[in-house]
């Protein structure tokens, strides 16, 4: 299995920060991974696909960008909404795998 | 809409068998693999397996390989997660999601609001 390994597991930032998560893929998963947000209590809500493409509906201060085992997910000026943990996933090859998290908390 | 609704909440036994649901609407059903994600509350997201409804391809990862079976009904647009015997380890959230696009690469885009199992003596 492909693992992904996030980083930071948890940053606390204030309102109108850059926030800056990693995922760290063990192989190469080509340009296919995807970010999340996850609010507490809520199902997951796709972020990114494809790395870098922003899923309709998404604010623009959300972007992705990576290829092959390194990604990142930035979210600029940080919005009390954003009070969330991400994940990545990859989409590469079965099974398919979430990183462990980020939990991103507002100062 | 596009949508995807779960059953309620289980409640369970150890050793007893249950079959939960997500019903798609709004789109073509048999045209989206739909994926099953297990979260135990406080931890991250597990990929259980997926199903292509138009022709029951079904992949499972080895984690969760002969534990459940899934399936779907193409008749009501619904896909299935099935244990024949359950344990208290199988307690958690189990959430399905639709897969962008018509292959499984481009991540998931539409989840259903999770069903919550409890499986205690």
């Amino acid at each position: 299995d492909i693992q992904l390994t996030q980083s930071p597991s948890s940053v606390s930032a204030s309102i109108g920060d850059i926030v800056t998560v990693t995922c760290r893929a063990s192989q190469s998963v080509s340009q296919w991974i995807a970010w999340y947000q996850q609010r507490p209590g809520r199902a997951p809500r796709l972020l990114i696909y494809d790395a870098s493409s922003l899923q309709s509906g998404v604010p623009s201060r959300f972007s992705g960008r990576g290829s092959g085992t390194d990604f990142t997910l930035t979210i600029t000026n940080l919005q009390p909404e954003d009070l969330a943990t991400y994940y990545c996933q990859q989409g590469n090859s079965f099974p398919a795998t979430f990183g462990g998290g980020t939990k991103v908390e507002i100062q | 809409e596009v949508q995807l609704v779960q059953s309620g909440a289980e409640v369970k036994k150890p050793g007893e068998s249950l079959k939960i649901s997500c019903q798609g609407s709004g789109y073509s059903f048999l045209a989206y693999w739909i994926a099953w994600v297990r979260q135990v509350p406080g931890k991250g997201l597990e990929w259980m397996g997926i199903i292509f409804p138009g022709d029951s391809d079904t992949r499972y990862s080895p984690s969760f390989q002969g534990q459940v079976i899934i399936s779907v009904d193409r008749s009501t647009n619904t896909a299935f997660l099935q244990w024949t015997s359950l344990d208290a380890s199988d307690s958690a959230i189990y959430l399905c999601a639709r897969y962008r696009g018509m292959n499984h690469n481009h991540g998931m885009d539409v989840w259903g609001q999770g069903t919550t199992v409890t499986v205690s003596s």
